[in-house]
Parts: C-alpha cells; structure tokens; sequence
C-alpha cells in the first residue's frame, strides 16, 4: 500500500463546478504540500499545511491530521485548472524525514 | 524573478551514453533535489543536496550522479549504469532539507534513450 493515496485518479468538470480532491496518507507527517503540474511538465506549489485551512483565491486546502487526510478543493473552477494535482507529505520517521513522499496524481480536466 | 532553470528540456541519448541534465536556480535556497516521474508513478526522489560540496542518496539513485561545486547549480548526470533511464527528470529547491519549507520547482527535462 502506497504512503499517500489520492482520489480520484482522474476527474473531469464542467466550467463552474466545485472540485474536490482527496489525499489520504499512513505515516507521521510534519507537513503536506499540493502541487500542480501543468501539460507541459512544471510543477507549481499550491500550499503546504501542517494544521486546520489555507486558501489562496479560488483554491482551498484543508488537513485533518488526527484522520490522515488532507482535501483540494477548487472553487468555480475554469478550463485553466485542468492540470494534474499532487499531493505530496513529509514524513516524521527516522531517517526519511527530509524528503516529501508523493502520490501519484490526480489529473482534472475541467470543460468549458 | 528569481527561479530554477532545466535545461534542456528535451534530450535523446543513446545507449551506452552518459548525459548531463543542467539545474540552476538563483534563489538562494541551499537545499536543492533531483526527482524522477514516470508514469503512473509518484515522483521519486534521486539525490538531494543541503549544502554546497556535499549530497545524498536518495531511494533511487542507482546509475546517477550529481555535485554541488556551486550553491547555485546542481547538474545530474545519468550514467550508462542507469538500466531504464527514460523518464521525465525535475529539479528542486527550498531553504533547508530538514526543516518545513516549500518547494520550487523547475520546468523539467524529458530524456528519451534511443
């Protein structure tokens, strides 16, 4: 079983709707970060949470630590959001807690 | 605007080559990383670096190599050595390895052997 599982593997919206994305994860964490990875290969970072809620315009991040899970929601969205979203975690176990463990991606496609 | 430059972004090799794939970044950040993504797969972490002269291995790091000779630059070669070297490969940078940062990443280089 992979450390972080995210759901589901593919998505596909129509303009405006209200996106969710799910990250659950096995290990300790110190943090969770989700990225966005464009067709053309470049990775951006959204956020990275150790607690509670983030937001940053019509994107929305959320983490329950006592669960393991941490949420991507997207508001509104629009075609420019179709891209693949990652959510990645850095673990608190010894020996590994300087590197992010990732899953393997959500991809959205978002129709106008 | 400071960021992390990949270059080039496309490369072929043949078998039996080794290939150096360029990584600079001019943010400062003393941690720098090299992933690899394929398919299907979560990136994977190959080497990392905290600090000029120095780097480690990460959980796949057979059949690569890299140096720091340079805070700004960290280019990794893949060796012939590398059974499977296909990939798309992305640079990495934050402040620290061993503290909570974020990340910036580059625009990646995909490497096709031929």
């Amino acid at each position: 079983k992979n450390e972080v599982e995210q759901s589901p593997q593919n998505l596909t919206a129509q303009e405006g709707e209200f996106i969710t994305i799910n990250c659950s994860y096995s290990v300790g964490i110190s943090a969770l970060h989700w990225l966005q990875q464009h067709p053309g290969g470049g990775i951006v970072s959204l956020f990275m949470l150790s607690s509670g809620k983030k937001k940053h315009g019509r994107l929305i991040a959320t983490i329950n630590i006592q669960e393991k899970h941490s949420s991507l929601h997207i508001t509104a969205s629009h075609p420019r959001d179709s891209a693949v979203y990652i959510c990645a975690v850095r673990s608190t176990s010894g020996g590994s807690n300087y590197k992010l463990t990732f899953g393997k991606g959500t991809l959205l496609t978002v129709n106008p | 605007d400071g960021g992390i430059t990949q270059s080039p972004k496309y490369l072929f090799r043949k078998e039996g080559q080794n290939v150096t794939l360029s990584c600079e970044q001019n943010l400062n950040h003393d941690a720098m990383y090299w992933y690899r993504q394929d398919p299907g797969q979560g990136l994977r972490l190959i080497y990392y670096s905290q600090i000029v002269n120095d780097f480690q291995k990460g959980d796949i790091a057979e059949g690569y190599s890299v140096s720091r000779e340079k805070k700004e630059s960290f280019p990794l070669t893949v060796t012939s050595a590398q059974k499977n070297p296909t990939a798309f490969y992305l640079c990495a940078s934050n402040q620290d390895a061993y503290f909570n940062y974020g990340y910036t990443f580059g625009s990646g280089t995909r490497l096709t052997v031929v």
